[in-house]
């Protein structure tokens, strides 16, 4: 067990629609990452909170938003979802810097 | 620009055969490079990272600055080996992971 959890495991909706996925990193990580994996395109880095704080943004669509709570939990939202959308999408945390410790996913199926 | 490749999507071999999983890197500083490992689903866990130059579940990589590259590799493959393997390199103190190699062992 990495000690960083995520919520829902798997989450099923519609096109257009708009979800949340939940992450607590693990206890005294400060950086919460988050990655999509999908089978096209591999696994992609879409942004990164530091203690409450954007740090580092990547692929991530505007229809996606992220933010890192007081509690250092982190919210992924994605918004006007299409079937594209449909992965895996990972959080991971790091107290700083790098190794990187993974949450077991949430799975996003968009029918 | 900063990359990972790993070349092969699938790589696979019989138990006991001897495994080379590929990792080409491009980056303009002095890289860390990570392997991290994913068992059917699961969560996707560290498996090696160069600058500790330890061996984990038999699993070795050197890193070739002259070849940009971080070979993994075990002498002896066995059936639970069998797993998604992503090559990493930080930038700063994000990822960036290659596109995977799938192997399989069989028995």
């Amino acid at each position: 067990d990495s000690g960083v959890t995520q919520t829902p495991k798997h989450l099923i909706t519609a096109t257009g629609q708009r979800v949340t996925l939940r992450c607590s990193p693990r206890s005294g990580d400060l950086s919460v990452y988050w990655y999509q994996q999908s089978l096209d395109q591999g696994l992609q880095f879409l942004i990164q909170y530091y203690n409450g704080e954007e740090r580092a943004k990547g692929n991530i669509l505007e229809r996606f938003s992220a933010q890192q709570f007081p509690d250092l939990h982190s919210e992924l939202n994605l918004s006007s979802l299409e079937l594209g959308d449909s992965a895996l999408y990972f959080c991971a945390s790091s107290v700083t810097g790098l190794p990187l410790h993974f949450g077991n996913g949430t799975r996003l199926t968009v029918t | 620009a900063q990359r990972v490749t790993q070349p092969e999507k699938l790589l696979s071999v019989f138990k006991g055969a001897p495994v080379e999983l590929k990792c080409n890197y491009s980056y303009s500083g002095s890289p860390e490079l990570f392997w991290y490992v994913q068992y059917s689903r699961q969560r996707l866990q560290l498996l090696l990272r160069h600058i500790s130059r330890e061996s984990i579940k038999g699993f070795t990589a050197d890193l070739n600055k002259g070849e940009t590259s971080f070979h993994l590799k075990k002498p002896f493959a066995q059936e639970e080996d069998s797993a998604m393997y992503y090559c990493a390199l930080s930038n700063t103190d994000k990822l960036i992971f290659g596109t995977g190699t799938r192997l399989q062992v069989f028995p």
